[in-house]
């Protein structure tokens, strides 16, 4: 079972640069989120989508914009990288509110330059 | 707004007990409890919903305060398997929202 799925694993930018960060899950979940984690931060929230056909932003969406897909994938896209979106990316996902759990994918570290 | 938890962080010898602290100035749906090795993925522990029981499993468990928004996680006779980060997270309409997390470090 892939669980959730996060590509790339790793990836280097140049500030300015434009990249997605792509998240699919096998689970047939019905929410997914985003987080960033940074030292010291914990996990931020940046967009979840509590179902397919919504979006909403969480603590931390300046500079990211999100696209649900369909209901396998959760997409976020850096329009123009900063050296501050530098981070860990988590993307997790869950089959509904009363289930709870979230299940997260392994991360996909960011550097931007 | 992130819950907040105490303490940042703890060392434990084997065997001894500790308790996690969370709390949130908003009205919560349920309280998550997760917890991170190093380089890895947050791990689910238990949740703990409006209105429920206080949970737990083997040797961690947790409670809820609804009243006070407050949430507590109990790790007992501790072994060196739970070492690592520990994050709760709150829940409000759907949204899930992390705090900054309590490293625990279990020494032989």
């Amino acid at each position: 079972n892939a669980g959730v799925t996060q590509t790339p694993k790793f990836q280097v930018l140049k500030t300015g640069q434009s990249m997605t960060l792509q998240c699919a899950q096998d689970m047939n979940h019905n929410s997914m989120y985003w987080y960033r984690q940074d030292p010291g931060m914990g996990l931020r929230l940046i967009y979840y989508s509590a179902s397919e056909g919504t979006t909403d932003k969480g603590e931390v969406p300046n500079g990211y914009n999100v696209s649900r897909l369909n209901k396998r994938e959760f997409s976020l896209r850096l329009e123009s990288a900063a050296p501050s979106q530098t981070s860990v990316y988590f993307c997790a996902s869950r089959l509904d509110r009363e289930a709870g759990e979230l299940f997260f994918g392994e991360g996909s570290r960011l550097t931007v330059l | 707004q992130q819950p907040v938890q105490s303490p940042q962080a703890v060392i434990l010898r084997e065997g001894e007990d500790a308790v996690i602290n969370c709390s949130s100035s908003k009205a919560l749906y349920s309280v998550h409890w997760y917890r991170q090795k190093h380089g890895e993925a947050p791990v689910f522990l238990m949740i703990l919903l409006k209105g429920g029981e206080q949970k737990g499993h083997d040797k961690i468990s947790a409670s809820f305060n609804e009243k006070k928004q407050q949430s507590s996680l109990y790790l007992t006779a501790s072994q060196l398997s739970y070492s690592g980060t520990y994050f709760c997270g709150t829940e409000t309409h759907q949204k899930v929202t992390f705090g900054t997390g309590t490293k625990l470090q279990v020494i032989p």
